[in-house]
């Protein structure tokens, strides 16, 4: 079984200041993580994944992520935020091979000018 | 350029018809799935499908059918069982099972249907 809560559906930041969503995740093997970004009326995008290698992982839009597994937590950073960033964004798991792929309710992001 | 593409974007029903919404992939991808996002609940599974003629039930396929002729193709239809079809519906795609470690997942642009 695996599922994910993010913490905070709406999170507001002013331009330049540091964006963190929070992500933690439950599974009962050990996890793939993902984090998905979706603007208005789009489809989801791949911003970066957890596979099992570094425990911090850099994704695209200047983005990164912390796996940790004490905390079973994947918290997503950038630490300035840019008015293009406000969107919506989805945490994901998945277990080793094959596996659905359960997502989180997801997190809105506004940027203020 | 590969990718998967949703047509159409915008589609408007009317209570007790059907429609086909569809969802073509040139990405060589073995596996595609369907999701109804509704705002606030993130994304819920309705069907997916592994390979070509195969396809199983997701959390929520009440209401939904889907086929799979084709290796490209995963059209997803909104039967007029369905209660509440109103949803922004996401198609997407994954490489084979057989080869990938993870499920990685790629999606389109998205159809928002709205029932009248």
């Amino acid at each position: 079984a695996q599922s994910v809560t993010q913490l905070g559906s709406h999170v507001s930041v002013s331009e330049g200041a540091l964006v963190l969503l929070r992500c933690n995740y439950s599974s009962s093997v050990p996890p793939y993580l993902f984090w998905y970004v979706q603007y208005p009326n789009q489809g989801l995008q791949l911003l970066l994944k957890y596979t099992s290698a570094a425990t911090l992982v850099k994704g695209i839009n200047g983005f990164e992520a912390e796996f940790k597994k004490s905390e079973t937590s994947f918290h997503l950073t950038k630490p300035s935020a840019h008015m293009s960033d406000a969107a919506e964004y989805f945490c994901a798991v998945s277990g080793r091979g094959y596996q659905k792929v359960t997502f989180g309710t997801g997190t809105k992001l506004q940027v203020i000018p | 350029d590969g990718g998967i593409t949703q047509s159409p974007k915008y589609l408007f029903r009317k209570e007790g018809q059907n429609v086909t919404l569809s969802c073509e992939q040139n990405l060589n991808h073995d596996a595609m799935y369907w999701y109804r996002q509704d705002p606030g609940q993130g994304l819920r599974l309705i069907y997916y499908s592994q390979i070509v003629n195969d396809f199983q039930k997701g959390d929520i396929a009440e209401g939904y059918s889907v086929s799979r002729e084709k290796k490209e193709s995963f059209p997803l239809t909104v039967t007029s069982a369905q209660k509440n079809p109103t949803a922004f519906y996401l198609c997407a795609s994954s490489i084979s099972p057989g080869t990938a470690v993870y499920n990685e997942q790629f999606f389109g642009p998205g159809t928002r249907l709205t029932v009248l």
